[in-house]
Order: structure tokens, then C-alpha cells, then sequence
């Protein structure tokens, strides 16, 4: 299975900051990786495609980019609205699997 | 627009089977455009487990983790898919998403990796 580790695990925002999560990959897995953003309670919200394709409807301040192992998400400037946990996704291989999350909370 | 609702017991005894549906509505499990249907799973205050899927014609892809306690089906002529998880613990205590897999329409790896439609999720505890 590839592992996929997320850092920071948490991290304290504030609004307008500049908030960057990457994801490294334990294995080359190009640019076959997902963000998804999820709030308390819901489902998770499919963000991000291909590493840095947003979905239709997805706000411009969220953005993604790399490939290979290190991958990084990227909100330029963080709305209240954003406050959530942050998941990447890799399908490179099955099983597919998810990094552990970056929870964002207000600083 | 097309929604996901789960179904099924909230309460499973220890060594008992899991077993949950997934309806669909506002859309066709088979039609024209390829879809696998899936599930994941989160334990309360964890991260992202992913089950498994299955295509509409039967085929299944599960997780190595889960296989030989995972079985899902696909009934097309209720527009439903499910999930039958045997001899469960306390460690399967979670809640289960069912979800609509699509391929990227940007990166394609030949696996449906999009999760792009959630159910709302249905807790299920195991728990004597």
C-alpha cells in the first residue's frame, strides 16, 4: 500500500493567512493525488483532481501542485468558511488511501 | 443532482455482520458513463479508511486490509449497492460512507480514484 503522510497533522490560522499542507508519498505516484476538504459531522468535499485541477464550483484561493512524492495544497488566503480538516487521496494504486488529515483551527 | 443515503443498523454485536445499503437517487447506478460505488469508512475522531468498490456488472476491488471479511454487491434493478463487513469488532466501530467513484477527468492512472459523491455517512458501533 503507499503510504501517505500530511503535514502539519494540525495547525492554528488565522483569517487571510497563507496556509500550505504537504503530502509526501511513500512511493512515486506521479500526479495521481486528491484533496478533499471535510467539516464536522459531513462527508468529505472532493476539492482538487489531479493534483492541482480544482473542481467545478471550488473557490480560486484553493490550489495544489507537485508530483512525484511531495505534494503540496495550498489556500492563499484563508476564509473563515475553511475552517476543516484537509485530507490528500492517492489513486496511483489500489487500495486507494488517505493521508491522516490536517485540522486547521482558529488561532 | 445525484445523492447517496445509507441505511442499516446503528448497532452490531461483536462477532455479528455488518450490513449496509446504499440508495441512489437522481441518477442511474449503470448508466451510460462509468462509475464504480463504494465505501469508506472513519472511526470517531480518525482519519479515512477506504473499503472498497464494485462496478455494476459485479466486479470488486476491496482492501487487502478488509478481504476477507469484506463482500459487496451491486442490485441495479433498485438503483442500490452494498456493503456486508463479517465478524466485527469494536475496531469496526465507525462511520460508513457510501461514494459514487469517478476517473479523473485530469490525471488519468486507470483507477477510479475521484470520490465525488459522498452519502451523508451512517455511524454504526459495535457493541454488545
Amino acid at each position: 500500500d503507499i503510504q501517505l503522510t500530511q503535514s502539519p497533522s494540525s495547525l492554528s490560522v488565522s483569517v487571510g493567512d497563507r496556509v500550505t499542507i504537504t503530502c509526501q508519498a511513500s512511493q512515486d505516484i506521479s500526479n495521481y493525488l486528491n484533496w478533499y476538504q471535510q467539516k464536522p459531522g459531513k462527508a468529505p468535499i472532493l476539492l482538487i483532481s489531479g493534483a492541482s485541477n480544482l473542481e467545478t464550483g471550488v473557490p480560486s484561493r484553493f490550489s495544489g501542485s507537485g508530483s512525484g512524492t511531495d505534494l503540496t495544497f495550498t489556500i492563499s488566503s484563508l476564509q473563515p468558511e475553511d475552517i476543516a480538516t484537509y485530507y490528500c487521496q492517492q489513486y496511483d494504486s489500489l487500495p486507494l488511501t488517505f493521508g491522516q488529515g490536517t485540522r486547521l483551527d482558529i488561532k | 443532482q445525484l445523492q447517496l443515503q445509507e441505511s442499516g443498523p446503528g448497532l452490531v454485536k461483536p462477532s455479528e455482520t455488518l450490513s449496509l445499503t446504499c440508495t441512489v437517487s437522481g441518477g442511474s447506478i449503470s448508466g451510460t458513463t462509468t462509475y464504480y460505488w463504494g465505501w469508506i469508512r472513519q472511526p470517531p475522531g480518525k482519519g479515512l479508511e477506504w473499503i472498497g468498490y464494485v462496478y455494476d456488472s459485479g466486479t470488486t476491488y476491496y482492501n487487502p486490509s478488509l478481504k476477507s471479511r469484506v463482500t459487496m454487491s451491486v442490485d441495479t434493478s433498485k438503483n442500490r449497492f452494498s456493503l456486508k463487513l463479517t465478524s466485527v469488532t469494536a475496531a469496526d466501530t465507525a462511520v460508513y460512507y457510501c461514494a459514487r467513484h469517478s476517473p479523473s477527468f485530469y490525471a488519468s492512472s486507470g483507477y477510479y480514484g475521484d470520490i465525488d459523491r459522498w452519502g451523508q455517512g451512517t455511524l454504526v458501533t459495535v457493541s454488545s
